[in-house]
């Protein structure tokens, strides 16, 4: 099974931030690695795909990269909107499933 | 708009069975390979079972298998998820998920249902 791995697991942050999340997965996944976000008693919300691609009405302050095991997700300017757990996903063994990280938890400082 | 909407968890004993039901709504069921996925207490997220856009194939992860069963009603929009032997450590919110593109298509879960909670405890 592919393991992932997010860091830190809380991030304390002012609104305007710019912030970075990682996500490490622990043999190539290609680029076959989404992201999600997750609010307080509310499904995921699909963000990223293929590590890179903006889900359809994604704000552009949301960015993806890497590709392989190392993957990061970076928000360019925090807004209120945006605290949240975020989770990476890989799908590279898909199928038939996939695996997700253990989420980062993005905190007003 | 697509809509999910899952009901049939509740609280049941260790080794009891449960039945999940989702109702969709909103898109073409019969033309998506569906899935659930689970999310314990305050942990991540968990892959749990998928069914083909067919209903022919059917998968599940090493945590389930053997004890699960995912089924689909294309014709009533409802996808089904039968628990048997029920583990504590099977207790979760489970969400039925919808890939982004049609067919048997990649894990990129586009819409999600509101979940229901499963608590398994003597």
């Amino acid at each position: 099974e592919i393991v992932m791995t997010q860091s830190p697991a809380t991030l304390s942050v002012s609104p305007g931030e710019r912030v970075t999340l990682s996500c490490r997965a622990s043999q190539s996944v290609s680029s076959d690695l989404a992201w999600y976000q997750q609010k307080p008693g509310q499904a995921p919300r699909l963000l990223i795909s293929g590590a890179s691609t903006r889900a359809t009405g994604v704000p552009a302050r949301f960015s993806g990269s890497g590709s392989g095991t190392e993957f990061t997700l970076t928000i360019s300017s925090l807004q209120s909107e945006d605290f949240a757990i975020y989770y990476c996903q890989q799908y590279n063994n898909w199928p038939p499933g996939c695996t997700f990280g253990q989420g980062t938890k993005l905190e007003i400082k | 708009q697509v809509q999910l909407v899952e009901s049939g968890g509740s609280a049941v004993q260790p080794g009891r069975s449960l039945r999940l039901s989702c109702a969709a709504s909103g898109f073409t069921l019969r033309s998506y390979g569906m899935y659930w996925v689970r999310q314990a207490p305050g942990k991540g997220l968990e892959w749990v079972a998928l069914i083909s856009y067919e209903g022919s194939d059917t998968d599940y992860a090493d945590s389930v298998k053997g004890r699960f069963t995912i089924s689909r009603d294309d014709s009533k929009n409802t996808l089904s998820l039968q628990m048997n032997s029920l583990r504590a450590e099977d207790t979760a919110v489970y969400y039925c998920a919808k890939p982004r593109d049609f067919g048997d298509s990649i894990p990129l879960f586009d819409n999600w249902g509101q979940g229901t909670l499963v608590t398994v405890s003597s």
